[in-house]
């Protein structure tokens, strides 16, 4: 299958800080890359949606001013947690596909915030 | 609003037992089911998209069957490599869009051996 690489795989940064986090698609050019995010032994949920060269379609209730989604080429969207705060803890995840193609996911990031 | 169940929530079975992982869903036109395979800390591995009612692939001891309400994940002879979190998703949108899913919560399989 595809391959998507997600970096990094583990953060940890203080209350306050940004953090950036990519994904890439290797092999392929991915026309929209979805992020989610995972709660512990939960389900993904999407948060975003992100298509190349376009405003990304973030879900409801996802603050957008806080998780700022970029996509600006056809192999890389990049999440970006801002002012993040412990409640951002969490598992995320990013996929990547194109048109009428299974969705292939990312090796996920485990974010801390202390 | 698409809904996808998952059952078991978790399922502990020895090695060389056979047994099914259940996924229902509702979706107003499927445009397909996916079955992925999560190991902890790490994101989803694909496994199978199904599209139709009485469609089947196999991989390995893995088999994936479909209808109209839901899908099975049928496991042949597990071996302990097999003990993973498996997820189901239905895809969302109209056909010509990227694939936006919905996923069920998961079941988690440990095989002992």
């Amino acid at each position: 299958g595809a391959v998507v690489s997600q970096h990094p795989s583990r953060v940890i940064c203080k209350s306050g800080t940004s953090v950036k986090i990519e994904c890439r698609s290797l092999d392929f050019q991915a026309t929209t890359m979805f992020w989610y995010r995972q709660f512990p032994k939960k389900s993904l949920m999407l948060m975003a949606t992100s298509n190349e060269g376009s405003k990304a379609t973030y879900e409801q209730g996802v603050e957008k001013d806080k998780f700022l989604i970029n996509h600006a080429s056809l192999t890389l969207s990049t999440l970006t947690v801002t002012s993040a705060h412990p409640e951002d803890s969490s598992f995320y995840i990013c996929s990547a596909s194109w048109v009428n193609t299974e969705a292939f996911f990312g090796q996920g990031t485990r974010l801390t915030v202390v | 609003e698409d809904q996808v169940t998952q059952s078991p929530e978790a399922l502990r079975l020895q090695e060389g037992e056979s047994s099914s992982l259940n996924c229902s869903y509702t979706v107003s036109g499927l445009r397909g089911l996916f079955w992925y395979r999560q190991d902890p800390g790490k994101g989803p591995e694909f496994l199978f998209t199904l599209y139709s009612a009485g469609e089947e692939k196999e991989k390995e001891r893995l088999k994936a069957t479909l209808t109209k309400k839901e899908s099975f994940l049928h496991i042949t002879a597990p071996k302990p490599e097999d003990s993973a979190t498996y997820l189901c998703a239905v895809q969302a949108p109209p056909s010509g869009s990227a694939r936006q899913l919905t996923f069920g919560s998961g079941t988690q399989l440990t095989v002992l051996p």
